[in-house]
């Protein structure tokens, strides 16, 4: 079954407690992307990536860090969360920048 | 720069009656433009999209959309409207070619009333 997996689908932790959500993608597509979604704002794009070792900053990229090692994942990495970061986070993978984005489950992260 | 303007956080409607989500765009370049659908603790589902060619395109659950570059719209309609339609709808925008940078509309929450 084609899918975004993301883990955890669930978090609480303490402000600086550096974590990392992982998410990977059995679709074997190009595209990646990490965003939040927070009342009233929709989705904001955090970061993504176009390629193997190609990302780039989204809209509120400030306090995460991203990776792409291999085509298949794409890490999430708040290396010192605040509680300003407590939100439903969002990977989603397509086959190319005019395709639809294939969305995981989402991440819901409390940062206390 | 782009962006996305959804009118209305809140839509309610009733069963049988027609839907009409509205959503505009501003892009310097021409767009690729979604509409995408959650349901309560899930992800986001594609409804539809403009990429080229028509600009009345069909999605699923006999949603429609119509991109007019003159107005700079891409509303989602939908003739009649049922219980199981009540969800999140959102806009989105992506530049042609070159970028992956994605704008989303802040949402429009649709209420159907029986």
């Amino acid at each position: 079954e084609a899918q975004v997996t993301q883990n955890p689908r669930y978090l609480i932790t303490v402000t600086g407690k550096k974590l990392t959500v992982t998410c990977s993608q059995n679709m074997n597509h190009e595209y990646m992307s990490w965003y939040r979604q927070d009342p009233g704002l929709g989705l904001r794009q955090i970061y993504y990536s176009m390629n193997v070792e190609v990302t780039d900053k989204g809209d509120v990229p400030e306090g995460y860090k991203v990776s792409r090692k291999e085509k298949r994942n794409f890490p999430l990495i708040l290396e010192s969360p605040s509680p300003n970061q407590t939100s439903l986070y969002f990977c989603a993978s397509s086959l190319a920048d005019n395709q639809p984005q294939h969305f995981g489950d989402g991440t819901r992260l409390s940062i206390l | 720069a782009q962006s996305v303007t959804q009118l209305g956080s809140h839509v309610s409607v009733s069963e049988g009656a027609l839907v009409l989500l509205r959503c505009n765009y501003s892009s310097s370049v021409p767009p690729y433009l979604f509409w995408y659908v959650q349901y309560p603790n899930q992800g986001l589902q594609l409804l539809l999209k403009y990429t080229t060619g028509a600009t009345l395109v069909k999605g699923i659950n006999g949603f429609e959309a119509e991109f007019k570059k003159s107005e700079t719209s891409f509303h989602l309609t939908k003739p009649s409207a049922h219980m199981s339609d009540a969800a999140e709808y959102f806009c989105a925008v992506t530049a042609t070619s070159g970028t992956y940078k994605y704008i989303f509309g802040t949402g429009t929450r649709l209420k159907v009333l029986a």
